[in-house]
């Protein structure tokens, strides 16, 4: 089946340095693939769409200078938490949607639990 | 863009008892309807989906329904078992999934 690999799993930072969490596809390409943020006891908030070779569509209130989103290739996307604070400490899961399957279900990864001390 | 509403927040069954949650959603285009489990720390589960073609899916104790005029679903549970005690989602697709608030079900033995 759809397997969507999600790193690092766990991440502890400092407050105001960066991390990166990337989103792999492994055994599909997904042309698009979507970034989640879930605080404890709450549901999964959408916070962008990433598309291959183009820019990422941010949801309102997202700040796109501080998560910045990377999609170069069909398998991978990437997130960065730029100038982290302890109010970005959440869980961040990525999606794929396999490329021309409208519709169907999203693959999701593992998640990343982010926490900034 | 999409809104989904889903209740309760909360739902406690006794073991063999039945368990609804049900969701609308505001966007008519939405045409994709997932409903995921979610255990604590971990990411969810697709555990039954319908599409805006179907007005109802069953997959042995589970089952959905969906009624697009009035733009609401709903997941069933029959003969619920203590496993089944997680946190459940519904969603609708316009391309990105737009997520429930999440219902936390539990059911005691």
């Amino acid at each position: 089946g759809a397997v969507v690999s999600q790193h690092p799993s766990w991440v502890i930072c400092k407050s105001g340095t960066s991390v990166k969490i990337e989103c792999r596809s492994l055994d599909f390409q997904a042309t698009t693939m979507f970034w989640y943020r879930q605080f404890p006891k709450q549901s999964l908030m959408l916070m962008a769409t990433s598309n291959e070779g183009s820019k990422a569509t941010y949801e309102q209130g997202v700040e796109k200078d501080k998560f910045l989103i990377n999609h170069a290739s069909l398998t991978l996307s990437t997130l960065t938490v730029t100038s982290a604070h302890p109010e970005d400490s959440s869980f961040y899961i990525c999606s794929a949607a396999r490329q021309g399957a409208k519709d169907s279900p999203l693959h999701f990864g593992n998640g990343t639990r982010l926490t900034v001390t | 863009g999409e809104n989904v509403e889903q209740h309760p927040s909360t739902l406690s069954v006794q073991e063999g008892d039945s368990a609804v949650i049900k969701c609308t959603y505001s966007d008519s285009a939405s045409n994709y309807f997932p409903w995921y489990k979610q255990e604590l720390g971990k990411r969810p589960q697709l555990i039954i989906d319908i599409r805006s073609n179907v007005g109802e899916k069953k997959d042995q104790r589970i089952a959905v329904t969906l009624n697009k005029t009035a733009k609401h679903f709903s997941l069933h549970i029959t003969e619920t078992q203590p496993e089944d005690s997680a946190v459940y989602f519904c969603a609708a697709s316009r391309g990105a999934l737009i997520f429930g608030k999440g219902t936390t079900l539990s059911v005691s033995s």
